[in-house]
């Protein structure tokens, strides 16, 4: 089985830090993508990463950056938390193609 | 981006009894997706849908791909305790995963 690994499963951090996210998959996928989940607003695509120290921007970018330096592992990066960040993160990796993406278990991050 | 409309927002059934919930789009969409999260974890894929007309079971799960490539529709038959959590719809019309769009998800309670 595919497994997606979500460092952190919650974590509170203050407005303005500097906040690391981070995700691996075992499964030597290409594709790693960061979503993130808020009631009512089902998941929204953040950035997404073909190939290693690629990325591409998804719906939902502002505020955010990602580093993909190795293949099996996609950060997210919140440069200067705002409370607006606070929200369920989840991470998913896919062989690539049409193939469906696997997700993580998630991160719950709370910015105060 | 745009979003998926999934009906109903949240369901209250009693175990034993059939569900019924659907996701519409403005858009067309080449492939159809349902995820499920259990509390607490990630979505997993439940059935994928490739083709306009497709109905595709998997255990009590039935899902059909609407022939107008606009919709499409997720069954449970004999809903079980197991069957809680959060039900969401996903379409792709790159071939790639990388543009999924999410429904906003349907939370499912089953009484005993």
């Amino acid at each position: 089985d595919v497994k997606v690994t979500q460092s952190s499963r919650y974590l509170v951090k203050r407005t303005g830090e500097k906040v690391f996210l981070e995700c691996v998959q075992d499964m030597d996928h290409e594709n790693m993508f960061w979503y993130r989940q808020d009631p009512g607003l089902g998941l929204r695509l953040i950035y997404f990463s073909y190939d290693v120290k690629m990325k591409e921007k998804g719906d939902i970018p502002e505020g955010y950056s990602v580093s993909r330096e190795k293949k099996e592992r996609f950060s997210l990066i919140l440069e200067s938390a705002s409370t607006n960040q606070t929200s369920m993160y989840l991470c998913a990796s896919s062989p690539g193609g049409a193939s469906p993406l696997h997700f993580g278990n998630g991160t719950r991050l709370t910015v105060t | 981006g745009q979003q998926l409309n999934q009906s109903p927002q949240s369901m209250f059934i009693q175990e034993g009894e059939d569900v019924s919930m659907n996701c519409t789009s403005s858009s067309i969409f080449n492939t159809w997706l349902w995820y499920k999260q259990d509390p607490g974890e990630g979505p997993v894929l439940l059935i994928a849908l490739y083709k306009a007309g497709e109905l595709t079971s998997n255990g009590r799960l039935t899902a059909q791909f609407g022939i107008t490539r606009k919709d499409s529709f997720l069954n449970i038959s004999a809903s079980i305790p197991s069957d809680v959590g959060i039900y969401f719809c996903a379409g792709d019309n790159t071939g790639t995963a990388s543009k999924l769009t999410f429904g906003t998800g349907t939370r499912l309670q089953v009484t005993l």
